[in-house]
């Protein structure tokens, strides 16, 4: 299985402060399609999970242009430019290249 | 606009089974698959597997094969997931999705399933 490690675990930020969240895969995820298949959720407290980011850079609609996503064929990174209240909660990675899809462990983002 | 309502909390027995239902809306139902997440209180999250509506076609997480079955019900643009065999360890929240573009694009509100005697 494809392992998905996030870091940090849990960040604490400052309204209108930037944040920025890791996650590595334990194998490439980059299809011979060219399409890297690595997504960013987001599950506020006592919701669904919704999704922000699809195919590692593409922003889900109407999600805030706040949010961004990069990275190469196993780092990535999820940043949150100015941060605001609505944005706490768990944010995770996944990837939908193999059987079974998997996810990070997740990272609680806080506000200071 | 898209919406999956979930059926609501079930309280089962260990050992029993219990089937979950996830009714899709605003959508052609046949065009998306569904796919089921499992999410264990204050944890991460853990794929199922994913049906065809259209064709019945499943794909299951092998962690998940003797436990789930995927089925849909066309007529009422309906989802299902049946749970077997239930332990304390299938207590968890689970979700029905759709996928859209290879992304998990719309997710139900979930049903919380607590196996207990």
């Amino acid at each position: 299985d494809i392992v998905m490690t996030q870091a940090p675990l849990s960040v604490s930020v400052t309204p209108g402060e930037s944040a920025s969240i890791s996650c590595r895969s334990s194998k490439s995820l980059l299809h011979s399609n060219g399409i890297t298949y690595v997504y960013w959720y987001l599950q506020k407290p006592g919701k669904s999970p919704q999704l922000l980011i699809y195919r590692m850079s593409n922003l889900a609609s109407g999600v805030p242009d706040r949010f961004s996503g990069s990275g190469s064929e196993t780092d990535f990174t999820l940043k949150i430019s100015r941060v605001e209240a609505e944005d706490v909660g768990i944010y995770y990675c996944g990837q939908l290249l193999e059987n079974p899809y998997t996810f990070g462990a997740g990272t609680k983002l806080e506000l200071k | 606009q898209v919406n999956l309502l979930q059926s609501g909390a079930a309280l089962v027995k260990p050992g029993a089974s219990v089937k979950l239902s996830c009714k899709a809306s605003g959508y052609t139902f046949t065009d998306y698959y569904i796919h089921w997440v499992k999410q264990s209180h204050g944890k991460s999250l853990e794929w199922i597997g994913y049906i065809n509506p259209n064709s019945g076609y499943t794909n299951y997480n092998e962690k998940f094969k003797s436990k789930a079955t995927l089925t849909v019900d066309k007529s009422t643009n309906t989802a299902y997931m049946e749970l077997s065999r239930l332990t304390s360890e299938d207590s968890a929240t689970y979700y029905c999705t759709r996928v859209t573009i290879a992304a998990m694009r719309n997710w139900g509100q979930g049903t919380l399933v607590t196996v207990s005697s």
